[in-house]
């Protein structure tokens, strides 16, 4: 157990549909990151926040979009959904650390199927 | 920005050989780099890291070796066993920025 939690686990929509994906980060951890991975492919970088604020974007779809709440948790809704939405969608977090780089800690993750 | 590349994409082994799985990046100034291990479903793991200041790191029965030079790390893994298929990431990434810049991943299969 990494400390990450994600909800739901699994969600099936239909296409059309919005959806939103809760994440809490370890205790302590100031940092969420989302990453999309679809069937076979590799770890994709949606967005970073840090502390409440954003601190990066990746490669975010205008349809999606992403908050951090003041608890730090984190929210990414996902918007007008496409069949090629369908993926295992990652929240991870890393603690405020030195400057040579920190770990980040995966949730286990939200399969998203878009029907 | 970074550039991570990971090889091979797939690796396959028979039980008790040794797996290498190389990754270079672009960016000098990266100094972290940890490994993941994903099995099929799951999150990925962190499994080993090594900072710049040293050369080579182990645990048990995998290390992993660093060439700031030549830009490149890799992932040993020695006496391979079954329950070691997974899917591995490679990361990098550098002070001032945390978001870590990952490889493609490589799978790796051991038969027994």
């Amino acid at each position: 157990d990494s400390g990450v939690t994600q909800t739901p686990k699994h969600l099936i929509t239909a296409t059309g549909q919005r959806v939103t994906l809760r994440c809490s980060p370890r205790s302590g951890d100031l940092s969420v990151y989302w990453y999309q991975q679809s069937l076979d492919q590799g770890l994709q970088f949606l967005i970073q926040y840090y502390n409440g604020e954003e601190r990066a974007k990746g490669n975010i779809l205008e349809r999606f979009s992403a908050q951090q709440f003041p608890d730090l948790h984190s929210e990414l809704n996902l918007s007008s959904l496409e069949l090629g939405d369908s993926a295992l969608y990652f929240c991870a977090s890393s603690p405020p650390g030195p400057l040579s780089g920190n770990t980040i800690y995966f949730g286990e993750g939200s399969w998203l199927t878009v029907v | 920005g970074e550039n991570v590349e990971q090889h091979p994409s797939t690796l396959s082994v028979q039980e008790g050989d040794s797996a290498v799985i190389k990754c270079t990046y672009s960016d000098s100034a990266s100094n972290y780099f940890p490994w993941y291990k994903q099995e099929l479903g799951k999150r990925p793991q962190l499994i080993i890291d090594i900072r710049s200041n040293v050369g080579e790191k182990k645990d048990q029965r995998i290390a992993v070796t660093l060439n700031k030079t030549a830009k490149h790390f890799s992932l040993h893994i020695t006496e391979t066993q079954p329950e070691d298929s997974a899917v591995y990431f490679c990361a990098a990434s550098k002070g001032g920025s945390y978001i870590p810049t990952f490889g493609r991943g490589t799978s790796l299969i051991v038969h027994p």
